[in-house]
């Protein structure tokens, strides 16, 4: 059984430029979360989507924007790029919000703002 | 606002020797704490999820404790190998969204 899959797993990007992160959830699993990952730190919340509605948003700047599909996959926006951008971007998937569901990780997108 | 702390951020250790990561959180009213594996420039491994109302979760060598008065939670390696060594992660979600918040993790390198 497919794990979350995430592409591209590498992206390089020039300042200013517009890029698409995209992700498939687990079979079954119907929530997708995003987060980045600066390095030498822990991953930070972007967005969580259930059933395509978004869900919960975390601190970051309105550049960012996410959506789900009917299939349950997702795509993560990030417009007009700054060199402080280039991180790690990890995809989550569970069955959906509740108090003890388990999470489970993408391998992760690799974006780098030159 | 939940805030997630891991000490130390880098242990180096011996081939064999058993070790515990820490894990503290600011607001004990959690529903369940989960343990992650990462390897360099990867993704996350899932390891653990604990429940808030269990003490104790295993698997293999590893064991997790959670004290939800204390806000606090160990992952407990034992006979540590090579192949161990990568940054371990523990994240709570806030309230019932599974949206994690993450401490900053432990390096962890297991000296052959």
């Amino acid at each position: 059984d497919a794990g979350v899959t995430q592409s591209p797993t590498h992206l390089i990007k020039t300042r200013g430029q517009h890029v698409t992160l995209r992700c498939s959830p687990i079979s079954g699993h119907k929530s997708v979360s995003w987060y980045q990952q600066v390095l030498g730190q822990g991953p930070q919340f972007i967005f969580q989507y259930y059933e395509k509605e978004e869900r919960g948003r975390g601190n970051f700047p309105d550049r960012f924007s996410a959506r789900q599909f009917p299939n349950y996959s997702s795509e993560l926006n990030v417009n007009a790029l700054l060199l402080g951008d280039s991180a790690l971007y990890l995809c989550a998937s569970s069955l959906g919000p509740g108090k003890n569901t388990e999470a489970f990780f993408g391998q992760g997108t690799r974006l780098t703002v030159v | 606002k939940q805030e997630v702390t891991q000490i130390p951020a880098a242990l180096s250790v011996p081939e064999g020797e058993n070790l515990v990561l820490n894990c503290s959180f600011t607001d004990s009213a959690i529903y369940n704490l989960q343990w992650f594996r990462q390897d360099p420039g990867k993704g996350l491994t899932s390891l653990l999820l604990i429940q808030s109302s269990q003490r104790e979760q295993t698997s293999g060598r590893l064991n997790a404790s959670l004290d939800k008065s204390s806000g606090r939670s160990t992952l407990y390696i034992a006979a540590s190998q090579p192949g161990d060594s990568a940054t371990y992660l523990c994240a709570v979600p806030q309230d019932a969204g599974n949206m994690l918040t993450f401490g900053g993790g432990t390096r962890l390198m297991v000296k052959p």
